[in-house]
């Protein structure tokens, strides 16, 4: 079964650069969802889109920001990049009209390295 | 084996005994949760969900267990195989929202000796 798309895998910026993360939901998923991890600590939510609004927005920084495009693949954004910032960043998707089912399904992550 | 209290790091069970993880939630209002499975380097995995009209649910090998009145949840799973050796995750949706963002515990480290 085709699962969340996420690229880069891998990514080594250096301090105050930008970095664009991609993600691919699964086939008619309309809902995205992006959280950070960093080593050692549990996913935190960042923001999520619903038909390429905005649906909800937790622990994102000012200097990130995200949206979602008409192929309902999502792109995260993120400026000024700080050393803090180096962290496992996973995409999940759901079908959001399935009302019945908030099942999340995560990627494989993209670990974004600070340097 | 059984974690205790709010959080417990690391779980060691022998294989074929049963593992409980225990989680508590933060929020009364939160009406739905999942236990995810969480392997070195890999995103999580969905092993099983519960809405908050239910106290229990059972999968394959796995058991949620609720307690809304001290908010409380637990996942059981049944002969622990060495492929069950990962980071456990709790989390929760506290908006009631399908699009909204999962809050999630700290993960539990289960390890499967020989």
């Amino acid at each position: 079964a085709a699962g969340v798309i996420q690229s880069p895998r891998h990514l080594i910026k250096e301090k105050r650069e930008t970095a664009t993360l991609k993600c691919y939901p699964i086939p008619r998923h309309d809902t995205v969802y992006w959280y950070q991890q960093g080593p050692g600590q549990d996913p935190q939510f960042l923001i999520s889109f619903y038909e390429k609004m905005q649906s909800d927005k937790g622990s994102i920084p000012d200097r990130f920001s995200a949206q979602q495009f008409s192929d309902y693949h999502s792109e995260l954004n993120m400026s000024s990049l700080e050393l803090g910032d180096s962290a496992l960043y996973f995409c999940a998707s759901s079908f959001f009209q399935d009302r019945g089912d908030y099942e999340q399904y995560f990627g494989p992550g993209t670990r974004l390295t600070v340097t | 084996g059984e974690s205790v209290g709010l959080h417990l790091p690391t779980l060691s069970v022998q294989e074929g005994d049963n593992s409980i993880i225990n989680c508590a939630y933060s929020n009364s209002a939160s009406d739905y949760f999942i236990w995810y499975k969480q392997e070195s380097g890999k995103g999580p995995q969905f092993i099983i969900d519960i809405r908050s009209n239910m106290d229990k649910r059972q999968g394959q090998r796995v058991t949620v267990l609720l307690n809304k009145t001290v908010k409380h949840l637990s996942l059981q799973i049944a002969a622990t195989q060495p492929g069950d050796s990962a980071v456990y995750f709790c989390a929760e949706n506290i908006s009631g929202g399908g699009a909204d963002g999962l809050t999630f515990g700290k993960g539990t480290h289960l390890i499967i000796q020989p």
